[in-house]
């Protein structure tokens, strides 16, 4: 079985700050990767993921993450933080052998002050 | 509908009453999943459909808890004598099913936040 920890339930930052969401997991078996995002009042979505190949990961809106497999580990990055990114995001991992089910964090709630 | 819904949205109840949570999928969407999130923690897996069949409900916690989706399209959890811990939101998703596919993104309806009095 795998699990994921988020060590940061909540990260308050400034606008145009530099911020670094921190996730592990640990899994007996090779794995596939997410990011998802849930903005006040609305579903989850999914903001990147890693499946094979580049360890980079980068979505359409700035963040980026990094596949650590020594370190397993998964952190999501992003240079310089808008107020509209102000939401909670959750880290996830499932089993490549049975790839629906997601194990998600606990979530970290992101803050962007003005 | 353009997206996953679920209804209701919020559902107060009784302890002991049973309750009855409805999703609708993403039109043409043969997959659907179930999870469960307590406050203050991620969504748990509970249960997994492809079309009506019924794939993986390993996560559902015990024989009160069951879901069907008959016709493989809208799917209800069905929730038997609920106890105050059974208060959650509780989440739907669904996704394409592309044989040999590595991964197909589960989309997430906005769901149900039920309280158990």
């Amino acid at each position: 079985a795998q699990s994921v920890t988020q060590l940061d339930s909540q990260v308050p930052v400034f606008e145009e700050a530099p911020v670094e969401l921190r996730c592990n997991y640990s899994s007996s078996v090779s794995v596939y990767l997410f990011w998802y995002v849930q903005y006040p009042n609305q579903g989850l979505q999914l903001l990147l993921k890693y499946l094979s190949g580049s360890t980079l990961v980068e979505s359409i809106n700035g963040f980026e993450a990094e596949f650590n497999k020594s370190q397993t580990s998964f952190h999501l990055r992003k240079p310089s933080v808008h107020i509209s990114d102000t939401a909670e995001y959750f880290c996830a991992v499932s089993e490549r052998s049975s790839n629906y089910k997601l194990t998600f964090g606990k979530g970290t709630l992101l803050t962007v002050n003005p | 509908g353009a997206g996953v819904s679920q209804s209701p949205r919020y559902k107060v109840t009784k302890r002991g009453q049973d309750v009855a949570l409805r999703c609708d999928p993403i039109s043409g969407h043969v997959s659907l999943y179930w999870y469960r999130q307590a406050l203050g923690q991620g969504p748990e897996f509970l249960t997994y459909f492809n079309y009506e069949a019924q794939q993986d409900k390993s996560g559902l916690p015990n024989d009160r808890f069951s879901a069907e989706r008959p016709e493989g399209s809208i799917s209800t959890l069905t929730i038997q004598r609920t106890e105050q811990r059974d208060s959650a939101m509780y989440r739907c998703a669904s996704s394409l099913l592309r044989v040999g596919s590595q991964f197909n993104e589960q989309f997430f309806g906005p769901g149900t936040r039920l309280t158990v009095l």
